[in-house]
This record gives C-alpha cells, structure tokens and sequence, in this order.
C-alpha cells in the first residue's frame, strides 16, 4: 500500500523559496502522478500542480511564475519549490496520488509559516 | 477557472439521520467531480470519484450523485465519525483543478 510524507522546513522567510519533499513507500514513484496541494489556516483546499509519470508538469496559473515540481525516481521521492513567498503562501502542504484526476492518497501534510 | 458551490455552509444533524450536500458547478465538468471528507488535523480523505464511484474501503452508506453541474453527496444513517467537512473537487477543466469551499457537517 503506497503510503507517504512531507518533509521540510516549518518556517520560511519572506521573499526566500519554500522546499518540500515528499517521499513515497510502499510503491514505485515511477508509475503513478503526483501533486502538491495546500491549505491556508482555516480555509480551503487549493491545488498547487501535478507532476506525471511521463515527467511533465502541470502548475496553478495563480502560482506558475513561483512552482517547481520534480521527481528524483533513484530516492523515490518527489518535491516542490515555491519561490518569492509571502505570508498568503502560508500553509499546510500536502503531497497526494492523482489518478485520473482524483487525489486518491494524501501525506498527513506538513505546516509551512512564511514569517520573519 | 470553473467554480464550485457547495451548500449548505453548515449542515447540523443527529447520527442516524441522512445528510445530503449539494456541489454546483459554474460550468458542465460532466461527471469529473470527486468529494473528500477532512477531519480536524487531519488530510482529507477520497470518498467518491467520477461522480458516484466509492474509493477503496469506502462504507456503503456514502454515495454520489449527479452530472453536468449539479451534484450530491448523500450520507445514510449517519455516525458518529461522520462529522467532519466535506469538498467536492473538479477534473473536467485543467488547470487549475478547483475544489468547493467546504461543507461541515456538525452534530446536533
């Protein structure tokens, strides 16, 4: 059963770049998609991007400009990089399974505060 | 971007009743509409992909209905682990896929 969990920093500074990685067991990264999507204290879900099994990448049009998504199949793990932060890009983030859409399994999430 | 609806914001019931949550849809997303349940703390959790299909280890007693734009989450004889918030989700048009604001499903 694939399982999986964010790491990385709990505390960013404005304007440096956030990094998460998410690191999958119980399964081969290879053959499925991924995604990142976060939460705002309190509000709702938002979908960050999505990287496939081919190894393109898909991104949120509000974030494009900031988001990286990658792959490193030799660690079974897969990341994010959002650049320039704010305090509205202050979190919890998850990393989840897509397929054909749906976000099937989900990290138990990580809490990202943009502060100084 | 299509935008999704959810209501009630707030839905107060006791256990064993049945609850029904509604999403709409700004535009058709056909039957592409998925719903998650979230515990406080806690990820959110696929119940429903496609419109209507269970996720794995789902109870019976969660179903999903509807196409186009209007959609429904029903809960029959509600538990005591079944209150928590509700999303519905779009995959019909990306990016971005978008998910509703949330409906909490409270005891009364």
């Amino acid at each position: 059963q694939v399982q999986l969990q964010e790491s990385g920093p709990g505390l960013v500074k404005p304007s440096e770049t956030l990094s998460l990685t998410c690191t999958v067991s119980g399964g081969s990264i290879s053959s499925y998609s991924w995604s990142w999507i976060r939460q705002p204290p309190g509000k709702h879900l938002e979908w960050v991007g999505n990287v496939y099994n081919s190894g393109s990448t898909e991104y949120n049009p509000s974030l494009k400009s900031r988001v990286t998504i990658s792959v490193d199949t030799s660690k079974n793990q897969f990341s994010l990089k959002l650049s320039s932060v704010t305090a509205a890009d202050t979190a919890v983030y998850y990393c989840a399974n897509v397929t054909r859409g749906a976000f099937h399994i989900w990290g138990q999430g990580t809490m990202v505060t943009v502060s100084s | 971007e299509i935008v999704l609806t959810q209501s009630p914001a707030t839905l107060s019931l006791s256990p064993g009743e049945r609850a029904t949550l509604s999403c709409r849809a700004s535009q058709s997303v056909s039957s592409h509409l998925a719903w998650y349940q979230q515990k406080p703390g806690q990820a959110p959790r696929l119940l429903i992909y496609d419109a209507s299909n269970r996720a794995t280890g789902i109870p019976a007693r969660f179903s999903g209905s509807g196409s186009g734009t209007d959609f429904t989450l029903t809960i029959n004889s509600l538990e005591p682990e079944d209150f928590a918030v509700y999303y519905c989700q779009q995959h019909s048009s990306w990016p971005p896929y978008s998910f509703g604001q949330g409906t909490k499903l409270e005891i009364k």
